[in-house]
């Protein structure tokens, strides 16, 4: 059983569509990251949550620490956002991420 | 500014090599943090380095070590290569230990023969 469980795994929509990815934790943790990843390997980091909610230009994310959940929310999504979306937790020890397997984002035009 | 640089970016190495894979942090970023990603899977944590003290280690075998240089680089060495080896190794780097955001390079991929 993987510790972090992302959805959905893969992720078609059209331009300018509301997009959401789902995010849930069955560990402990002090923090919460969204990563993105393009083809070829770079990744960017998007957000650092550890409660509430953040927020960049059409991207959003939130977090519920009671239910150990986290979203991140895409608005007017465009092909640009193609790409896979990685969930990445922080043990609450400090010393340890785990990583889901990624959520793959295609935005047609 | 120059972000986290890793070298080299392709490696093709044969069952049973060793090999080194090496990393340099964003300047003055401290922590530096080592990833093995296989195809079509998130990135698995291997190990975790502060101020040249290992602070926290994945569930890899012991053929995978690493070390943290006074100048904050880091090398990520793998003994006895096995063809499930073969992944991209991402390293990343931030300023502290703790609730820091993390800075990734462009990864190595390691292909094993």
């Amino acid at each position: 059983k993987n510790e972090v469980e992302q959805s959905p795994q893969n992720l078609t929509a059209q331009e300018g569509e509301f997009i959401t990815i789902n995010c849930s934790y069955s560990v402990g943790i002090s923090a919460l990251h969204w990563l993105q990843q393009h083809p070829g390997g770079g990744i960017v980091s998007l957000f650092m949550l550890s409660s509430g909610k953040k927020k960049h230009g059409r991207l959003i994310a939130t977090i519920n620490i009671q239910e150990k959940h986290s979203s991140l929310h895409i608005t007017a999504s465009h092909p640009r956002d193609s790409a896979v979306y990685i969930c990445a937790v922080l043990l609450n020890t400090g010393n340890q991420f785990y990583f889901g397997t990624g959520t793959s984002l295609t935005v047609i035009p | 500014d120059a972000g986290v640089t890793q070298s080299p970016t392709h490696l093709i190495k044969t069952r049973g090599q060793h090999v080194t894979l090496r990393c340099s942090p964003i300047s003055g970023h401290k922590s530096v943090s080592w990833y093995q990603q296989v195809l079509g899977q998130g990135p698995q944590f291997i190990f975790q380095y502060y101020e040249k003290e290992e602070r926290g280690r994945g569930n890899f075998p012991d053929r995978f070590s690493a070390r943290q240089f006074p100048n904050y680089s880091s090398e990520l060495n793998v003994n006895a290569l096995l063809l499930g080896d073969s992944a991209l190794y991402l390293c990343a780097s931030s300023l502290d230990v703790v609730e820091e955001t993390q800075y990734f390079g462009p990864g190595t991929r390691l292909l094993v023969l």
